[in-house]
Parts: structure tokens; C-alpha cells; sequence
């Protein structure tokens, strides 16, 4: 089962920031936490990831709370390019190299004009 | 573009075939998971490989199989095939995670198979 809380759905104007949060409140000390977007019927898209420190890159930033139990992915400027489905997943590692993503149902961002 | 190829793009099959899909990994990588995407759901987590054998296995039966190449492709096999397996089936590729390693798995487009 996904470890994962997220909203269903966010409304976005065009431009603004959107903020998408994640509640995880049974993450492990050594599990990360990923946020992928998936456009409708293509493969998932890497964004971002961090254990416990905030993180940013050229597509997003990542806030997480000091006690970790929740975070909350930035998009500073969303475009309508932007509208798709976001997962927050936890990950640990399990030994020998292995790891997995275990995705729930996300949160349907859609960018408005 | 991640660099990570499928195919074929999509299939049709009929329940008790088998099938055979196929993932081609990013340039380096050398482990490959494979997912299972459900219309309207997340993609599930079927088996991961590294080094040409599988590494974690989420909750799908056996007749979900898997290999994995010297030059880290991939199949994933499925055999007796039923209804419910119409899905998107998705592969990433990834350097294996080791502790403290900060890894990602990068994901092909995926093959959309009907099963009939």
C-alpha cells in the first residue's frame, strides 16, 4: 500500500505557483521521498527528491517539514504544459541494490488559463 | 526523453496467450523494474532486476517473469494471459541504489496491452 496522502485534485491559474501537498507520516528515517508527474497515458516523469533537506532543481522545488511527515512540491511559474497527474512515493532501500517506487493515486493538477 | 525505449507501443492478445514485452535501458543503467498501470490507477510494481537476476518481487503471480540481458535489457513475460492484465506496462532503468546513493528510476513510454 501506497504510504502516501495526497489531494485528489488542484486547480492551478497559469503563471502562478502550484503547490501540491504529500502527507507521510510513517516515512522511515532512511526513506526518500520522489515526486513523478505523469502527462495522460505516457510514462511517468522524474521531478525531484530529497530525505530530509529541501531541495530544488530546474523544474521544481521540494519542502519538507522538519519532522518529515509531510512535504510539498513547488512549481514556481505552472504552464498548461504542467497539467497532469503528480505522485508523491516513498522509498527505501531494501538491500543488494534493490529499491521501488510504490505509487497511490496521485493528485490530477489541472493549469487553468 | 529519458532514453529508455518499450515495445512494442501497443498489443492486442486473447485470454490464454502469452506475451512477451520488451525494454531497451538508459545508456549506464544497469537495473530495470517494471510496473503494471491499471486505467485510472498508479503504476504497481511488479519485479526488479540487477546484474541479470531479479531483486524484489512486488505481489504478482508467477506467471509474471522477467529477464534481463548482459547489456541490461529487459522482457517481461506473461503467461496465461487474463483480463485483468489490460494495462499500460511501464519499465525504468536506474543504476543500483545503494545506501545513501540518491538514485532514480527513469521510465520508458510504456506498452498498452488488450487483453481480450
Amino acid at each position: 500500500d501506497a504510504k502516501t496522502t495526497q489531494p485528489p485534485s488542484m486547480d492551478c491559474a497559469e503563471g502562478r505557483a502550484a503547490n501540491l501537498p504529500c502527507n507521510h507520516s510513517t516515512i522511515s528515517g532512511n526513506e526518500y521521498v520522489y515526486w513523478y508527474r505523469q502527462i495522460h497515458s505516457q510514462g511517468p516523469q522524474y521531478i525531484i527528491h530529497g530525505l530530509k533537506n529541501n531541495e530544488t532543481n530546474e523544474m521544481a522545488s521540494l519542502i519538507i517539514t522538519e519532522d518529515r511527515k509531510s512535504s510539498t512540491l513547488i512549481l514556481p511559474h505552472a504552464t498548461l504544459r504542467d497539467t497532469a497527474v503528480y505522485y508523491c512515493i516513498v522509498a527505501a532501500y531494501s538491500g543488494a541494490g534493490s529499491y521501488q517506487l510504490t505509487f497511490g493515486k496521485g493528485t490530477k493538477l489541472s493549469v487553468i488559463p | 526523453e529519458t532514453g529508455v525505449t518499450q515495445s512494442p507501443t501497443h498489443l492486442i492478445k486473447t485470454r490464454g496467450q502469452q506475451v512477451t514485452l520488451r525494454c531497451s535501458s538508459q545508456s549506464g543503467h544497469n537495473t530495470v523494474s517494471w510496473y503494471q498501470q491499471a486505467l485510472g490507477q498508479g503504476p504497481q510494481f511488479i519485479f526488479q532486476y540487477y546484474r541479470e537476476e531479479e531483486n524484489g518481487r512486488g505481489n504478482f503471480p508467477p506467471r509474471f517473469s522477467g529477464l534481463q540481458f548482459p547489456n541490461y535489457s529487459s522482457e517481461l513475460n506473461v503467461n496465461a494471459l487474463e483480463l485483468d492484465d489490460s494495462a499500460l506496462y511501464l519499465c525504468a532503468s536506474s543504476l543500483a541504489w545503494v545506501q545513501g546513493s540518491r538514485e532514480t528510476q527513469y521510465f520508458g513510454p510504456g506498452t498498452r496491452l488488450l487483453v481480450l
